[in-house]
Order: C-alpha cells, then structure tokens, then sequence
C-alpha cells in the first residue's frame, strides 16, 4: 500500500494560467474523489469517479474545471483561466466504494496559489 | 442538504488535559467519520461510526455517535503535543463525505 499520491506539492501560477494536477489512487481503489479546501474551512466536495465514470460533480465545479480519469487509474484536475479565488488547497482520495461509502484515503494535497 | 456544525471552532488546552470535540448534524447520520489534518497537509483517518449508541476508542481518543445519531463527539484522554491538529467530522452523503469546518486544537507544553 503506497498510499494516494498528489503531484505536484505546490504550484504557483499568475491569473489567467491554466494548471493541471495529478493524483495516483491507492491501486486497488475503485473511487476517486476530488475536494478543495481552503484556510479556515473543512474540505468541499468537487466531484468523484467510480472507475472511469464522473458520477457526481459539485455545483462548485464551475465550467473552468475539468477532471478525468482515463482507464480507471490516476486522475487529473484542470483548471483553466486561473483566478485569484481558485487559490486553496486540493485533496484528492480514493476508496474502495461499495454499497456503503468506505472511509476515504486522502494525500498530501496540492497548494494551489494564484497570483 | 446535510450540513455538520462542529464545536468548539478552536480549541488550547494544557498539555495533559482531557478535551471533547462536538459534532452535530442536521440529519440522520448513517456513517460519521472523524479525521486528523495536520496543517498543510492531507486528511488521516482515525474513526468511523455508523451505529446509534456505538463507541469506538484508539489509544487515547474515543468517539461516540449518539443513539438518535444526530451528534457525535470526540475525546482525547490527557492531551499531547501530537494530538495537536486540525479534527474533521465528515458524514456518508450519497456517496461521498461531507465535512465539517473542523476544530483546531492547540496543545501548550
């Protein structure tokens, strides 16, 4: 078990930039989800995957936001024509979903800040 | 829509003393999760509850979900410098988990 990783760590970018985030799920994870979190505040649902299908997307995933997750593996999130609200860290984790929602394996999130 | 309201919002305590962490729902629980973040960093798991009345405890943590399973709680028995942190209460939606805004606690030496 090597664990849910995000890549990159950090990203700093300036407005109107797009910026693309990577996460490898725990391998024999069948869901992925997506959060943003920003200071002071728990995280916020953005979306999730069970295998390849983008079963649910947030009403905070406006139109600039776009995730994928080609054959069922890792996931992007993109993000295009940054702004400065865009800033926040996001959370990526992944579960074996079933009938019930099984606890949910977070990484180390990516810091996104937008000059 | 399910919303969790945690207390308190923040929280210091002297090292070595015993603390509780609220968190209340505005509907039925059906799965109740309490997580640790410490700042800047990615959400680690330490509870799940699901049944009204159940109890589970690691270490020196013990979360309750109460019997109508609306409220949980979360305490920690003489406190340390590593129970420092961010605590997140989530609950089962649809699929997926909802949080709470969290409650930060601090730890003084």
């Amino acid at each position: 078990d090597t664990g849910v990783s995000q890549d990159p760590r950090h990203k700093i970018t300036k407005r109107g930039q797009n910026v693309t985030f990577r996460c490898d799920p725990i391998s024999e994870h069948n869901r992925l989800y997506w959060y943003r979190q920003t200071l002071g505040q728990g995280p916020e649902f953005l979306t999730y995957f069970q295998n390849e299908a983008q079963l649910e997307k947030s009403r905070l995933l406006s139109d600039r936001f776009s995730a994928e997750r080609p054959k069922g593996s890792f996931s992007t999130l993109e993000i295009q024509r940054t702004e400065q609200g865009d800033s926040a860290m996001y959370l990526c984790a992944s579960s074996f979903g079933g009938q019930w929602t099984e606890k949910l394996f977070f990484g180390s999130g990516t810091q996104l800040s937008v000059l | 829509s399910q919303e969790l309201e945690q207390s308190p919002q923040s929280l210091i305590v002297q090292e070595g003393k015993n603390l509780t962490i609220n968190c209340t729902s505005s509907k039925t629980l059906y799965g109740l999760y309490w997580y640790k973040q410490k700042y800047g960093e990615g959400l680690i798991f330490l509870m799940m509850l699901q049944k009204g009345g159940e109890e589970k405890s690691h270490e020196k943590i013990t979360a309750k979900l109460d019997e109508k399973k609306q409220q949980s709680s979360l305490h920690i028995t003489a406190s340390q410098p590593s129970h420092a942190g961010i605590y997140l209460c989530g609950a089962d939606s649809d699929d997926k988990i909802i949080f709470g805004k969290g409650t930060r606690l601090h730890i003084l030496p």
